[in-house]
């Protein structure tokens, strides 16, 4: 059973940092991308970064390029995201997603999520 | 960056009945497009990719269709777990991946 679980989140003060984790079973996770979405309370689905299989290609949403890092460890089957200069408008439920394929081709959709972990960026 | 359109925010359907919800891209994305369930306190659920392949485990009542700009989920034969926010997502240019906006389907 492919299973995704998130932690890290928290409350934060602006301008602070947070390292979210992403723990991967149930699949191969050296063969897949991985990506961080988005949701704020109430609001819709957001994309916020990608990772190759590889960890060769990395993307990234404007809204968080520059301070956010995406990275991930196929020994530990681990996805992180590495967040800095945190902002009141990065506050959101944040979710790994598994990608059907490796990077390239249309295969970046997603067929298992994680329950999400809840990052509030609050003074 | 290619924006997703879905032209309803809400959609009042019966139970029973069909519910038709649109989708456009503000580009030709093939058939790059995948349907999302979300039910309230849920992580999202794969539906529908390539626009019109069903995903695992999805019943034969969910259906896709389009390509190009302009894309449709029908739903047939609504049932009570079916009410739910629908996105649809753009993978065929990116970064970024975009999501339209959700379709709030409630009961009428």
């Amino acid at each position: 059973e492919v299973q995704l679980v998130e932690s890290g989140g928290g409350l934060v003060q602006p301008g602070r940092s947070l390292r979210l984790s992403c723990a991967a079973s149930g699949f191969t996770f050296g063969d897949h991308a991985m990506h961080w979405v988005r949701q704020a309370p109430g609001k819709g689905l957001e994309w916020v970064s990608a990772i190759s299989w590889n960890s060769g290609n990395t993307g990234y949403a404007a809204s968080v390029k520059g301070r956010f890092t995406v990275s991930r460890d196929n020994a530990k089957n681990s996805l992180y995201l590495q967040m800095n200069g945190l902002r009141a408008d990065d506050t959101a439920l944040y979710y790994c997603a598994k990608a059907t394929g490796g990077w390239y081709g249309p295969s970046n959709y997603f067929d298992y999520w994680g329950q999400g972990t809840l990052v509030t960026v609050s003074s | 960056e290619i924006v997703m359109t879905q032209s309803s925010v809400t959609l009042s359907v019966s139970p029973g009945e069909r519910a038709t919800l649109s989708c456009r891209a503000s580009q030709n994305i093939n058939s790059n497009l995948a349907w999302y369930q979300q039910r309230p306190g849920q992580a999202p659920r794969l539906l529908i990719y390539g626009a019109s392949t069903r995903a695992t485990g999805i019943p034969a009542r969910f259906s896709g269709s389009g390509s190009g700009t302009e894309f449709t989920l029908t739903i047939s034969g609504l049932q009570s777990e079916d009410f739910a926010v629908y996105y649809c997502q753009q993978y065929n240019t990116w970064p970024p991946i975009t999501f339209g906006q959700g379709t709030r389907l409630e009961i009428k």
